[in-house]
Order: structure tokens, then C-alpha cells, then sequence
């Protein structure tokens, strides 16, 4: 069974302009999860998306925004990228309940020049 | 504010040494403990989680121990090979937000 697909795996942008990351889940996970890794930080928790609504949402500004489609497929934009944006972003599937495990993707590192 | 603290940063051992990584938690709601294995260029992977009604759990050389009372779990590998050399984190999170608090991580590097 496949994995979990994030496009693109690298990405370089510019300070100021916007930025789109896809994920694909797990066929028949609905619950899809976004964190940022960054070696400082870790892995902060973005937002999860679950039947296409925001179940949940991490303390990042408005500039990070998400959304889900009806075949469970999710993207992440982020706009007026800064430089601190630059990090290795994660999306998990799961089947959405409780504590259900949670599968990564190997992620988009996004840098920002 | 770190919600979930994890011990230590960076570990060494030798090939067949026990590896023992620490994490306390704040949140007394938390009731989902995994613990995650993560390789360079890879996203993290699942190795084995404890929900707190038990004080361990094993699945083949990871163990995780939980003490509750004491707020603080920990990951123990037996046998350590250098195919374990990796960095791990802890989480926690409760069922009914769903969402993953991470610790910092620990870089383990099993020497041959």
C-alpha cells in the first residue's frame, strides 16, 4: 500500500512570495496533520484537516493556511514567506480517530532566499 | 514553554549497549505516548507508543516506561546495532485534539 507523498520535495523561493506543498494521504485515511521541522524548534504542529474541514490548528500566523479535497488530498500555502519559514514541512495521515497512529511523509524542505 | 521535554540531545553507545532516552510531560491530559524514529531525508516513522493504564510496553528490543505520577516516560533499546543510529522524539497528545507536542529530540549514534 502506498505511503504518504509530499510534492515537491525541495523547494527555493524568494522572501515575499507564496508557496504551495501537497500531500497525498494514505488511501482511506481521512485525517491529514501538517508540522514544521525546524532544528531549533522541532516539530510544531500547523493544522489537521478531517472530510475536507480544519479540526485543528496549531499557533502559526494567518500566513500559513490550509485545505483539504474531497478525495482526502491536503495542501499547505504559505504567503509572504520570511526567511524563518525555511524548514523541512511534514504531513501525517491517519484514519482520524482518537490517538490514531499517525504516517509521515518524507516531506518538502522549503528554503527561503 | 516545552510541553514535552526530552533527554538527552545527543547520545553515544556501543553496538549490544542499552540506549535510554528520557521525556517528562506537563499536561496531565495527555494519553497518547509514541515515540518516533527519524533517518536523515525521511520523514519520522512510528516505533512504539503507551497509552498511560499501562507502565510498559515491549515490542521486540524497544521498550518504553511510563510513570505516571512522575509525569515522565522514557524509550530503552536493548541490543543497540549502528542501523539504530538515528535521532528519536517523543510526543504526546491527548485524544481529543489529536494534535502531536514533540520533544526536542535525541541524536543516537551506535558505534560498531
Amino acid at each position: 500500500k502506498a505511503g504518504v507523498t509530499q510534492t515537491p520535495r525541495y523547494l527555493i523561493k524568494t522572501r515575499g512570495q507564496q508557496v504551495t506543498l501537497s500531500c497525498s494521504p494514505i488511501s482511506g485515511h481521512r485525517s491529514v496533520s501538517w508540522y514544521q521541522q525546524t532544528p531549533g524548534q522541532g516539530l510544531q504542529f500547523l493544522f489537521e484537516y478531517f472530510s475536507e474541514t480544519q479540526r485543528n490548528k496549531g499557533n502559526f500566523p494567518g500566513r500559513f493556511s490550509g485545505r483539504q479535497f474531497s478525495n482526502s488530498r491536503s495542501e499547505m500555502n504559505v504567503s509572504t514567506l520570511e526567511l524563518g519559514d525555511s524548514a523541512l514541512y511534514l504531513c501525517a495521515s491517519s484514519l482520524g480517530g482518537g490517538n490514531a497512529e499517525a504516517f509521515f511523509g518524507q516531506g518538502t524542505r522549503l528554503t527561503v532566499v | 514553554q516545552q510541553q514535552v521535554k526530552q533527554s538527552p540531545q545527543s547520545l553515544i553507545v556501543q553496538k549490544g549497549g542499552i540506549s535510554i532516552i528520557n521525556c517528562a510531560y506537563e499536561n496531565t491530559a495527555f494519553d497518547y505516548f509514541p515515540w518516533y524514529q527519524q533517518f536523515p531525508g525521511k520523514g519520522p516513522a512510528l516505533l512504539i507508543a503507551i497509552r498511560p493504564d499501562v507502565s510498559e510496553k515491549k515490542e521486540g528490543r524497544f521498550t518504553i516506561s511510563f510513570n505516571k505520577s512522575a509525569k515522565q516516560f522514557s524509550l530503552h533499546i536493548m541490543d543497540s546495532q549502528p542501523g539504530d543510529s538515528a535521532t528519536y522524539f517523543c510526543a504526546a497528545s491527548n485524544g481529543n485534539n489529536r494534535k502531536l507536542i514533540w520533544g526536542l529530540g535525541t541524536s543516537l549514534a551506535v558505534n560498531p
